[in-house]
């Protein structure tokens, strides 16, 4: 299968600060996305990113939240003051090189605490 | 906009026994459907994918699922299940019009006893 990989695995912050999360997708595909769980509940999409531009973003996604991509093979979400509420999983997803943007492949996810 | 019920939130069956979770969804057209592993800790593994063609799609590890538009339902199932398989399954729906964004539903814990 596929592999996208994230960095750090797991990201412990203190209210307010700012964290960048990163992720590395399957190569050659223009579409990344960025999803979050919080625990216990279900798989939520944050933010979906085309050709360097965001194409889609849920509700969640609001000023603190931005993505990047700030190299060819790097892909970053930032959260800039980060909320007790923002502690979840964060996963980058990304289609196969030549497949449907619909099918997509996680990455291992990133834990972040925010105490 | 589309959304995914998964009416169970945990099922537990022996192993060798027969297995099938239920996934409902709402979308004004034939969506896309996925299903989803989630082992403790580990990322979401993908099953199998139904676009179009046939409704009984094979999956991984020995898993298949039957879309039925009447019904609205993507359910999974598997004929003999091995302890290996106890995680979370989730079921997931994409519309075909949208940038790829998945509408994920609750998740199914399957325990698997001996």
């Amino acid at each position: 299968e596929p592999e996208v990989t994230q960095t750090p695995s797991h990201q412990v912050t203190q209210m307010g600060q700012e964290v960048i999360l990163r992720c590395v997708p399957i190569s050659n595909h223009l579409y990344f996305y960025w999803y979050r769980q919080i625990l216990g509940q279900k798989v939520e999409f944050l933010v979906s990113f085309y050709n360097n531009e965001i194409s889609e973003k849920s509700e969640i996604f609001d000023d603190q939240f931005s993505v990047e991509r700030p190299d060819g093979s790097n892909f970053t979400l930032k959260i800039r003051s980060t909320k007790l509420e923002d502690s979840a999983m964060y996963f980058c997803a990304s289609p196969t090189s030549g497949s449907s943007y619909n099918e997509q492949f996680f990455g291992p996810g990133t834990r972040l605490t925010v105490l | 906009a589309q959304s995914v019920t998964q009416p169970d939130i945990h099922i537990t069956v022996s192993e060798g026994a027969s297995l099938e979770l239920r996934c409902n969804y709402s979308y004004g057209a034939t969506p896309y459907l996925f299903w989803y592993v989630q082992s403790p800790g580990q990322g979401l593994q993908l099953l199998l994918k139904y676009f179009s063609g046939d409704t009984l799609v094979q999956g991984i590890k020995g898993f298949e699922a039957e879309f039925k538009r009447s019904q609205s339902s993507f359910n999974l199932r598997k004929p003999s299940v091995h302890w290996s398989d106890a995680a979370e399954y989730f079921c997931a729906v994409g519309a075909p019009t949208s940038y790829g964004k998945l509408t994920f539903g609750q998740g199914t814990i399957l325990t698997v006893h001996p």
